[in-house]
């Protein structure tokens, strides 16, 4: 079993949807997890941290559950420019090395 | 103010030869990172420095593979007698130590 695994989609939405990802991890030593966004050809760029109470901006929302091992990513009022690949980002407790999932691919057309 | 920069954005080399790529962190972060992404792929963690302590070289995938870093500055990857699959995009990231990390654009090595 991969250490963090994704499905990568492309999860293909209409504007205005709401669309969720989920991202697993095996370790349960894992104590920080992130999500960033990659634009194609581009480098990644943070999008938000995941607390174990979960956190909200604007219209993302990002959840962890940590009895399951896995984090959410929620996406609300889709718009164009959401057009991506998520990818979930996860280190285990004790370490400094972060492994990336291999990411989630979202369209989101007109 | 500056983010992390990579230099060249762009390598095309002959099989066979070596290169060698380049990374300027932003100042002041303590660690930073190499990762490798092939086309579609996700990203594979090459090399990790922090601060003087020894780097951890634990995702270099062969004797080909070496990195430098000098205190918190400036970084070099290279890569010997370079070989077809090695082409990829380069990555660096900087941060401090277990927060962000910040991607520079990458550097785009093909190896013909």
């Amino acid at each position: 079993r991969k250490e963090v695994e994704q499905d990568p989609g492309p999860f293909n939405v209409p504007e205005g949807a709401t669309v969720a990802f989920n991202c697993t991890y095996s370790n349960s030593a894992s104590q920080s997890f992130f999500w960033y966004r990659q634009d194609c050809r581009k480098e990644p760029k943070l999008l938000m941290s995941v607390y174990s109470s979960g956190n909200e901006d604007g219209r993302f929302t990002a959840q962890l559950n940590r009895a399951s091992q896995y984090i959410s990513l929620l996406i609300r009022d889709s718009k164009l420019s959401d057009s991506a690949t998520y990818l979930c980002v996860v280190t285990r407790g004790g370490s400094y090395i972060p492994t990336f999932g291999r990411g989630t691919s979202l369209i989101v057309h007109p | 103010g500056a983010g992390v920069s990579q230099s060249p954005s762009n390598k095309v080399t002959e099989k066979g030869k070596d290169v060698e790529l380049r990374c300027d962190p932003i100042s002041g972060h303590t660690a930073l990172y190499w990762y490798r992404q092939r086309l579609g792929q996700g990203l594979e963690f090459l090399i990790y420095f922090q601060g003087n302590s020894a780097p951890d070289k634990s995702g270099l995938p062969s004797d080909r593979f070496s990195a430098e870093r000098t205190g918190e500055s400036v970084s070099t990857l290279t890569i010997q007698r370079t070989q077809q699959e090695d082409s990829a995009v380069y990555l660096c990231a900087s941060s401090l130590l277990r927060f962000e990390q910040f991607f520079g654009p990458g550097t785009r090595l093909t190896v013909l």
